[in-house]
């Protein structure tokens, strides 16, 4: 069975302070993973993906085959990061849905 | 704005009616979702279409849900004899053809059943 698991429901940091958001999934193959974010107020965006390997917003995260897991991190958080994040997979082929985690909402404090 | 838009943003009804959402895609865009999200959830996977055909369908949606997407640009979703449980926001996204394209999300329209 496909799963995402996001053991976080809520993360709360000072701003500076190194962030990571855990994201655990379950799925018989090779999965696309990826990251959205939802502002306050706007749609779901995709942050990044792992295919594409890049940082955005000062943002990585890494596959990890071995512990199924996809953490999204970085170094220092900024006020405006807060939001809702979403990790999510998808397989190959097929209608390449994205099943989605519950979501953690990270808060970044001044 | 070129972006996935839905209509309406807002839908209140009372239980046991029917109502009707649109979505209307990225220009271009072949595929297209729905979702639907309740709260203290992520997204969960209802329908996909790729241009006009409905290829697959989530055990969520029950035959109370009806999709279409007629001329594989807009879609619409109709839910009939709606129930309180049905409340949620509803998402669309799209995406090109081409494997792994990224999906681009509409703004949702939320539901509530009274």
């Amino acid at each position: 069975a496909q799963r995402v698991t996001q053991p976080e429901k809520l993360l709360s940091v000072f701003k500076g302070a190194p962030v990571e958001l855990k994201c655990n999934y379950s799925y018989s193959g090779s999965p696309e993973l990826f990251w959205y974010v939802q502002y306050s107020r706007q749609r779901l965006q995709l942050l990044l993906r792992h295919i594409s390997r890049e940082s955005i917003k000062g943002f990585t995260a890494d596959l990890n085959k071995g512990e199924t897991s996809f953490h999204l991190k970085k170094p220092f958080a900024q006020e405006e990061d807060s939001a809702m994040y979403y990790c999510a997979l998808s397989g190959q082929g097929g209608s390449e849905k994205l099943v989605f985690g519950k979501g953690t909402k990270l808060t970044v404090n001044p | 704005d070129t972006g996935v838009s839905q209509n309406p943003r807002h839908k209140i009804t009372k239980r046991g009616q029917n109502v009707t959402f649109r979505c209307d895609p990225i220009s271009e865009h072949n595929r297209l979702y729905w979702y639907r999200q309740t709260l203290g959830q992520g997204p969960e996977f209802l329908t996909y279409f790729q241009n006009e055909a409905q290829l697959e369908k989530s055990r969520l949606l029950s035959d109370r849900f009806s999709a279409e997407r007629p001329k594989g640009s807009f879609s619409t979703l109709e839910i009939q004899r709606t129930e309180q449980g049905d409340s949620a926001m509803y998402l669309c996204a799209s995406s090109l053809r081409a494997s792994q394209e990224t999906q681009y999300f509409g703004p949702g329209t939320r539901l509530l059943v009274l």
